[in-house]
């Protein structure tokens, strides 16, 4: 099974910052990755597909790269509405698996 | 618009069962995986179960084999979670997903359903 782990766990940033967030995968998964951002309370909703595929109606200060084992999500220009939880899922086999978390939160 | 809305959930004892469903609309069942993903209070998402569109292949994280069974009903367009010999590590909120398509990512997702499992 390939496990999935992201790093940091826990980001602070202000708005207008920069941030990347990075997820690995135990082995190589191409670049069938997805980001999702979740807020409290709700369920996830997806972000960039295909490791850098923006997916319609997603900010363009949100963007994706990478492949085979290491990816990372950068935000430019963070905005209040962006400080949530972000979750990277590869969908190269089953089972499906997500990275840990990463909660962006302000400083 | 796609819409996923769960049932089903609640309280249940260690040991019992539970089935989940997940009622669909907006867009042609039958032609696309759906999945379950759960979340334990305060933690990161799991991904459970899938199943294809005509039902005949189905998916299971290793926690949750043997003990839970995903079907579908494509005349009702209706997901389902069979649940059983709960365990209390299974208390999470369960959301059913739908997937973009075959061997691709969830693209949409169910408000979620909270299970509970306690004596």
């Amino acid at each position: 099974d390939i496990q999935m782990t992201q790093s940091p766990s826990t980001l602070s940033a202000s708005v207008g910052d920069r941030v990347t967030i990075t997820c690995r995968a135990s082995q190589s998964i191409r670049s069938w990755l997805a980001w999702y951002q979740q807020k409290p309370g709700k369920a996830p909703i997806i972000l960039i597909s295909e490791a850098s595929n923006l997916e319609s109606g997603v900010p363009s200060r949100f963007s994706g790269s990478g492949s085979g084992t290491e990816f990372t999500l950068t935000i430019t220009s963070l905005q209040p509405d962006d400080f949530a939880t972000y979750y990277c899922q590869q969908y190269d086999s089953y089972p499906r698996s997500f990275g840990q978390g990463t909660k962006l939160e302000i400083k | 618009d796609v819409q996923l809305l769960e049932s089903g959930g609640g309280l249940v004892q260690p040991g019992g069962s539970l089935r989940l469903s997940c009622a669909a609309s907006g867009f042609t069942f039958r032609n696309y995986v759906m999945s379950w993903v759960r979340q334990a209070p305060g933690k990161g998402l799991e991904w459970v179960s899938a199943v294809s569109g005509s039902g005949d292949q189905t998916y299971y994280a290793h926690s949750v084999k043997g003990r839970f069974t995903i079907s579908r009903d494509n005349s009702k367009n209706t997901l389902y979670l069979q649940m059983n010999s709960l365990r209390a590590e299974d208390t999470a909120v369960y959301y059913c997903a739908k997937d973009r398509g075959w061997n691709l990512f969830i693209d949409y997702w169910g408000q979620g359903n909270l299970v509970a499992v306690s004596s």
